[in-house]
């Protein structure tokens, strides 16, 4: 079974400060993908990375960045954390030669800026 | 007017019943359709690709109208343990080796004994 992790499920943040939100994925896919979900809203693209070193941004890429340095490994940062970042963090993943649309998602990090 | 539209529901029906969603993409050029499952405080999951032809699963049919710009999910002989959301993705186009997929806010169902 693909597996992939996030590092915490719940965390809780001053406005301000530097968050790092970390995933890894163990079953050697390319394509990785940062997602938010609020209430009435669906998931929204952040960025995605479609090599290691490679990043592209989503729909709502503003106040974020990433960083894949390993094929396994793809971090999301809020460089200086506002209240309107408060949210269901979702890591995903998927496979060059899997089916299209099929993703492999982490279980979520709920972030909450005070 | 959003990409995908769904309805939130909740919708609640009783153990047995059969029930639809249907679920309305604006961009014509949209190339692939899928429906997602998201249990209570889960990660989505994949539940079934959409394709021109329709696509049965058990107790799942999945049908694509591109006249009308929507795809549908019924479920016949409801379960209890198919209370979940049910999201509504859309492929708009496909770019290079990335396919970007759109999510519907979802739609809540909830069976009751």
């Amino acid at each position: 079974d693909v597996k992939v992790t996030q590092s915490s499920r719940y965390l809780v943040k001053r406005t301000g400060e530097k968050v790092f939100l970390e995933c890894v994925q163990d079953m050697d896919h390319e394509n990785m993908f940062w997602y938010r979900q609020d209430p009435g809203l669906g998931l929204r693209l952040i960025y995605f990375s479609y090599d290691v070193k490679m990043k592209e941004k989503g729909d709502i890429p503003e106040g974020y960045s990433v960083s894949r340095e390993k094929k396994e490994r793809f971090s999301l940062i809020l460089e200086s954390a506002s209240t309107n970042q408060t949210s269901m963090y979702l890591c995903a993943s998927s496979s060059e030669q899997g089916s299209i649309g099929k993703l492999f998602f982490g279980s979520g990090t709920q972030l909450s800026v005070l | 007017r959003k990409e995908v539209e769904q309805d939130p529901g909740p919708f609640n029906v009783p153990e047995g019943a059969t029930v639809a969603f249907n679920c309305t993409y604006s961009n014509s050029a949209s190339q692939s359709f899928f429906w997602y499952r998201q249990d209570c405080r889960k990660e989505p999951k994949l539940l079934m690709s959409v394709y021109s032809s329709g696509n049965e699963d058990g107790r799942f049919t999945a049908q694509l109208n591109r006249a009308s710009q929507y795809i549908s999910l019924l479920i016949r002989d409801s379960k209890l343990s198919d209370s979940a959301t049910y999201l509504c993705v859309v492929t708009p186009m496909f770019s290079g080796g990335y396919n970007k997929l759109i999510f519907g806010a979802g739609t809540r169902l909830a069976v009751h004994p």
